[in-house]
């Protein structure tokens, strides 16, 4: 199984600012993802990243709140814009080694405080 | 729209004893199913998965169940210890890859 870091593990931000979130793959993975994972409750699919094009959002969410970067098959960037206390949540990286219906591993996550 | 969901919000059990966590998935077209384990202030961890060419699985202490018929998944965990204690997901794969994930149950066990 892939081992997969995320960096910060944790941050507490001002609204109107951004954050990037770091997610690092310690081999070459064929599918990335972020989730977000708000106090209590389960895991929602923000999108798809797409190496070397642009992500494949889910409803609700778009480019232009959460821009996501995939330059190489074991790194990936998610950004968290222009933040409202709203956004205060889990950000999640996973990854599979295969096909989209192969296992997905999970990073440990970054807790967003935004006040 | 399509969804999983768990019977269970909540499980309190003893140590030593099975723990059975059950959830509902609604899309027939689902061939791939996954259970994971979060543990606080952690990411969920992979557990065990089956495939719905399958009834059964087992794991290390866990079986997973799935039955095509009715939607339903479960997981069983066998003599259920204090580090079992955690938030378990069901999670689905329906056609077009999207891992979508059911509402959780939170496992308590108690010494």
């Amino acid at each position: 199984s892939a081992v997969i870091s995320q960096k910060p593990s944790r941050d507490i931000c001002q609204r109107g600012t951004s954050l990037t979130i770091q997610c690092q793959v310690d081999s070459q993975v064929t599918m990335m993802f972020w989730y977000r994972q708000q106090p209590g409750q389960s895991l929602t699919l923000i999108a798809t990243a797409n190496q070397g094009s642009e992500a494949t959002y889910e409803s609700g969410f778009v480019i232009d709140k959460f821009p996501i970067s995939r330059p190489n098959l074991t790194f990936s960037t998610l950004t968290v814009s222009n933040m409202s206390p709203e956004d205060s949540s889990i950000y999640l990286c996973s990854a599979s080694s295969g096909g989209a219906r192969e296992t997905q591993y999970f990073g440990p996550g970054t807790r967003l405080l935004v006040l | 729209g399509e969804s999983v969901g768990l019977h269970l919000p909540t499980l309190s059990v003893q140590e030593g004893d099975n723990s059975i966590i059950n959830c509902a998935y609604s899309n027939s077209a689902s061939d791939y199913f996954i259970w994971y384990k979060q543990e606080s202030g952690k990411g969920p961890q992979f557990i065990i998965d089956i495939r719905s060419n399958m009834d059964k699985r087992q794991g290390q202490r866990v079986t997973v169940l799935l039955n095509k018929t009715v939607k339903h998944l479960s997981l069983q965990i066998a003599a259920t210890q204090p580090g079992d204690s955690a938030v378990y997901f069901c999670a689905e794969t329906p056609l077009g890859g999207k891992l979508i994930f059911g509402q959780g149950t939170e496992l308590s066990v108690k010494p």
